[in-house]
């Protein structure tokens, strides 16, 4: 069954340091995409940074980084240089593109991450 | 500027009562979808449309209704039969390709009064 798993419910960061925000995922499909959202307090979701499962390279976008290690189902955030701004909610999702609902994502519990001056 | 649109940003729902929650987009996405988040949680699809006239079933959807009449509109039903309304409701629009994101609005947090 698909599943995204974010063991880390919340996690503290210090300015301009680097953080990594964990994320694995479980599907039997070889077809499949990672997406990365940041939700602040104010609630809209924000995409982030896209992964699929045959890019042989790791996403990158700005300041966000994707380390996507295939093998171990495993797809972590690396947010670079964090800013006061970078504190909010960040949800990993999946979607499965051999299945009957290719536009479905599936949502793991996310991370809070806090960035402290 | 193209967007998503929920409205409105609060709600408020009395025991029996059905209350419609507003969902536009100006993006010209094909598809559009409703979720529900509750505290401390992820998102759950509750129901999903990748064409005019025609949705399909998240995974919650009982208490719900949508409809699809128009591309740029997908308006979510909150039923007297959903027992456990209160939740914050975000919906999204995507192009219907794989690798495309999801678009949200700035969602609707609706309360049991």
């Amino acid at each position: 069954a698909q599943k995204i798993t974010q063991t880390q419910p919340g996690m503290f960061v210090q300015e301009k340091e680097a953080v990594t925000l964990d994320c694995t995922y479980d599907t039997s499909d070889q077809s499949y995409g990672l997406f990365w959202y940041k939700q602040p307090s104010s609630g809209e979701m924000i995409f982030l940074i896209y992964q699929g499962s045959y890019d042989e390279q790791n996403a990158t976008e700005g300041r966000y980084s994707l380390n996507f290690q295939k093998a171990r189902k495993s797809a972590n955030l690396v947010i670079s240089a964090s800013q006061l701004g970078d504190s909010a909610m960040y949800f990993c999702a999946m979607r499965e593109y051999t299945s009957g609902a290719t536009n479905k994502l599936i949502f793991g519990t996310g991370t809070l991450l806090a960035v402290q001056p | 500027d193209g967007g998503i649109t929920q409205s409105p940003k609060y709600l408020f729902r009395k025991e029996g009562q059905n209350v419609t929650l507003s969902c536009e987009q100006n993006l010209n996405h094909d598809a559009m979808y409703w979720y529900r988040q509750d505290p401390g949680q992820g998102l759950r699809l509750i129901y999903y449309s990748q064409i005019v006239n025609d949705f399909q079933k998240g995974d919650i959807a009982e208490g719900y209704s949508v409809s699809r009449e128009k591309k740029e509109s997908f308006p979510l039903t909150v039923t007297s039969a959903q027992k456990n309304p209160t939740a914050f409701y975000l919906c999204a629009s995507s192009w219907d390709r794989g690798s495309q994101p999801q678009h949200f609005g700035d969602g609707t947090r609706l309360s049991i009064l």
